[in-house]
């Protein structure tokens, strides 16, 4: 099984700065990663598919980059809104595995 | 707009059985490989089966192998997961998700909006 490592376990940054989330793979995944974000009792949104395309409707302020082992996330200019956990998840090999995920708190 | 909506989820006694269903809307069900994903109470994600679109072809997280059942209905646009022997380690909420390439391991563009399982005596 592929373990995802997400750093930090929280991350805490005032509205308009930018964050940076990071996503090891314990192996190579290519670019078969995806990035999802998750507030208080709703299901996970896509945000970042094939590790640096933006799904549909995805804000530009959201980025992915990286390959093979190590991905980052990032958002550029933090709004209100953002204010979640988000999630990596590769795709690459049977079972699918989710990071353990980064939560982005008001600093 | 495209819509996924889980039912069948409760308070069920360890070792009984329970099945949820996912009823999907407004696209192309069988054309998509269809995924369920759990989430333990203040826990993260885990992937718990896939079924290809044409329900031939099936993976399983290690955790629910030999006890889940995932399966669909394309002609009532459902997807299903059979969950047996529970133990209280199956407690969470269970999403349905639609797979975005349709087809191997995939990301998921389209999730439902869950439906809790407990196990509890």
């Amino acid at each position: 099984e592929i373990v995802m490592t997400q750093s930090p376990a929280t991350l805490s940054v005032s509205p308009g700065e930018r964050a940076t989330l990071s996503c090891r793979a314990s192996q190579s995944v290519t670019s078969n990663l995806g990035w999802y974000q998750q507030k208080p009792g709703q299901a996970p949104r896509l945000l970042i598919y094939d590790a640096s395309t933006r799904a549909t409707g995805i804000p530009a302020r959201f980025s992915g980059s990286g390959s093979g082992t190590e991905f980052t996330l990032t958002i550029s200019s933090l709004q209100s809104q953002d204010f979640a956990v988000y999630f990596c998840q590769q795709y690459n090999k049977w079972p699918l595995t989710f990071g353990q995920g980064t939560k982005v708190e008001i600093k | 707009q495209v819509q996924l909506v889980e039912s069948g989820g409760g308070v069920v006694q360890p070792g009984r059985s329970l099945r949820l269903s996912c009823a999907a809307s407004r696209f192309t069900f069988s054309t998509y490989g269809m995924h369920w994903v759990r989430q333990a109470p203040g826990k993260g994600l885990e992937w718990v089966a896939i079924v290809s679109s044409d329900g031939n072809d099936k993976h399983y997280a290690d955790s629910v192998k030999g006890r889940f059942t995932i399966s669909r209905d394309n002609s009532k646009n459902t997807l299903y997961l059979q969950m047996n022997s529970l133990s209280a380690e199956d407690s969470a909420v269970y999403y349905c998700a639609k797979g975005y390439y349709g087809s191997g391991g995939d990301v998921f563009d389209i999730w439902g909006q869950g439906t809790m399982v407990t196990v509890s005596s």
